[in-house]
């Protein structure tokens, strides 16, 4: 049973700081790793994806994998309201289609 | 594009009635993706579409599940007889390559 794993929140972080969200998936032949943000009443929209060890960086967002530690981790710099959401992990394996972790709440404090 | 097109948006019906969701994909996608999504459970995978074929539905929580994909512009979901706990938004998703778009979805109510 492939299981991810994020602490549900809700996250309060000040505007303008820097915003950590973490995830932890089960299934060691995972090969690619995204984060969606869904906002209340809306469907999830893909902020970006990973598929190496390592940083990936786009704009204000970077996307952390360590495969070792199967753990990944998504930075928002320069926290804004805009995005106060919930933020979901999602983990492919070798098929297509993805297992969602239940998602952390951010809140951004103005 | 108008993005994937799911109807109803919203669906209300009793217990023991046939639910049938629809989806149109994303032109040119080539995979098909069905979820659920409730508060307990999250977003769930329940069965996904590669040029029209099924590919895997194990996610399919039980018989009263089926899905068809009689071409590359639609798909249906149909839960037949309906129960309370199949209240959920059901969320249909195409792609073509990682990423997967998703559709408004279907709130359904069971009562």
């Amino acid at each position: 049973q492939k299981e991810v794993e994020q602490n549900s929140g809700p996250l309060s972080v000040p505007e303008g700081a820097i915003a950590s969200l973490n995830c932890t998936y089960s299934d060691r032949g995972s090969q690619s790793f995204f984060w969606y943000r869904q906002y209340s009443g809306k469907s999830p929209e893909l902020i970006m994806f990973i598929y190496s060890n390592g940083d990936k960086e786009d704009g204000r967002f970077t996307a952390q994998l360590n495969k070792a530690s199967q753990y990944v981790s998504l930075l928002i710099r320069d926290s804004q309201p805009s995005d106060s959401a919930t933020y979901l992990c999602a983990v492919r394996g070798g098929a297509d289609g993805l297992t969602f972790g239940k998602g952390t709440h951010l809140i951004i404090q103005p | 594009d108008a993005g994937v097109i799911q109807s109803p948006r919203h669906e209300v019906t009793e217990m023991g009635q046939e639910v049938t969701l629809r989806c149109k994909p994303i032109s040119g996608h080539d995979y098909l993706f069905w979820y659920r999504q409730t508060m307990m459970r999250g977003l769930e995978l329940l069965i996904y579409f590669n040029n029209n074929v099924p590919i895997d539905d194990s996610g399919m929580p039980e018989d009263r599940f089926s899905a068809k994909m009689p071409n590359a512009s639609f798909s249906t979901l149909k839960i037949q007889p309906s129960e309370p706990r199949d209240s959920a938004v059901y969320f249909c998703a195409s792609s073509l390559g990682p990423e997967q778009f998703f559709g408004p979805g279907t709130r359904l109510t069971v009562l």
